[in-house]
Parts: C-alpha cells; sequence; structure tokens
C-alpha cells in the first residue's frame, strides 16, 4: 500500500528558530514535492525534488531551503522561522506522470 | 500557463443527494486527479484520470480529454462526504500539478 509519511502532525516552534520537515516515501517515486496551504490561497508548491540531490524552486521558495540525500526521503528546513510561516505543510511523491500521493500534513505554528 | 476552474464553490446538501462537481481546465494534461480534503487537513486520492471515466463505490468520474473538462459524481450522500474536493492537472511528466481552488461540500444530516 502507498505510504508517504511525515515526522510531525502539529509542531509548534518560536520565531527564529530553525524547523526540519521530513517526509518519507516508501513507493521509491523519483519526484518528492513540498506544498504548504493556506486559507483562501490553496496549495502552493514550495520545491520538489525529481532525483536523489536535485531540486527545483516551487512557486513560493523564499524562506525555505530543501535536501534530498536519499530517495525516499525529502526534507524541508526553515532556516528561521518567521510568524508568516505559519501553515498546513503537505509532502507529496510521485512516478513520472502517475498518481501524486500525499503525506498527513503538518501544521506548523511559529510564536 | 495551465489554468483549473472548479465550480461551483460551494455545495451544500443534504444526506442521501447526488451531485456533480466540475473541473475545466484551459489547455491538453496528461494527469488529471481528484482529491478529497478531509476536515483534518489529509488529501486522499479519489481518480487519476486523464481521460475516460472511472468508479469507484459511490464515486465515478469522467474526464473529456478533446473538451477539457472533468467531472466528479459523488451518489447518495454521506456527511463523512463532506469536504473539499480538488482537482489537479499535469502537463509535464515529472513536475508540478495545478490545482483548482477546490469545492467544499457539506453534507447535511
Amino acid at each position: 500500500d502507498v505510504k508517504v509519511t511525515q515526522s510531525s502532525r502539529y509542531l509548534v516552534k518560536r520565531t527564529g528558530e530553525k524547523v526540519f520537515l521530513e517526509c518519507v516515501q516508501d513507493m521509491d517515486h523519483e519526484n518528492m514535492f513540498w506544498y504548504r496551504q493556506d486559507p483562501g490561497l490553496g496549495l502552493r508548491l514550495i520545491y520538489f525534488s525529481y532525483d536523489v540531490k536535485m531540486k527545483e524552486k516551487g512557486d513560493i521558495p523564499e524562506g525555505y531551503s530543501v535536501s534530498r540525500e536519499k530517495k525516499e526521503r525529502f526534507s524541508l528546513i526553515l532556516e528561521s522561522a518567521s510568524t508568516n510561516q505559519t501553515s498546513m505543510y503537505l509532502c507529496a511523491s510521485k512516478s513520472g506522470s502517475y498518481e501524486q500521493y500525499f503525506g498527513p500534513g503538518t501544521r506548523l505554528t511559529v510564536t | 500557463g495551465i489554468q483549473v476552474e472548479q465550480s461551483p464553490p460551494d455545495l451544500i446538501l443534504q444526506e442521501g443527494a447526488n451531485s456533480t462537481l466540475r473541473c475545466n481546465f484551459s489547455d491538453s494534461v496528461n494527469n488529471l486527479q481528484w482529491f478529497h480534503q478531509n476536515p483534518w487537513g489529509q488529501l486522499i486520492n479519489l481518480f487519476y484520470i486523464p481521460s475516460g471515466t472511472k468508479q469507484n463505490g459511490r464515486l465515478s468520474a469522467t474526464t473529456v480529454a478533446t473538451e477539457r473538462y472533468s467531472l466528479l459524481y459523488i451518489s447518495s450522500s454521506q456527511t463523512t462526504d463532506s469536504g473539499v474536493y480538488f482537482c489537479a492537472v499535469g502537463a509535464d511528466s515529472n513536475y508540478q500539478l495545478i490545482w483548482g481552488a477546490g469545492t467544499k461540500l457539506i453534507i447535511k444530516p
């Protein structure tokens, strides 16, 4: 069965902290994605990766970085968290042009 | 880029009713997916349907690629069907999906 997992369902961090969000997929997918979702703004792509150590900026990469050292793991890093990064973060993976599968999401609050 | 429009934006129905959600897209696509986002925020895959018709229980979907639209049918609605339904399309084999704004469905008991 398809599975994408995220390290935390809920996370509370302070302004200025470095934050790591981890995503792991067990489907041997080449492509992995990080989105954020905010009320009224829908899903917006932050970064994606089409192979190990490869990454591409999405629509809103500012304030974020990513790491993909292994095929199954894609990390989103907030170098210095700010209150405007309070959001729902969703990780996804897919192979080629086929179905994209999502993890359960992480609700991040930055205070 | 490709534009995706979903209609209606909101839909309120009584339990047992049937509904049709629509997704229009502005260019040729090789990927089209329907998702249901539940109240906890999880995005659940409903259909991968770049063309043709599929059915899964009370849900079915049809994509007419030549006319650039897809329909999601929900029959005999249940309260657990409530949530937001998203259509997302892709035109490149590796990269991002383009998302519609979603249809918020509320099923009243």
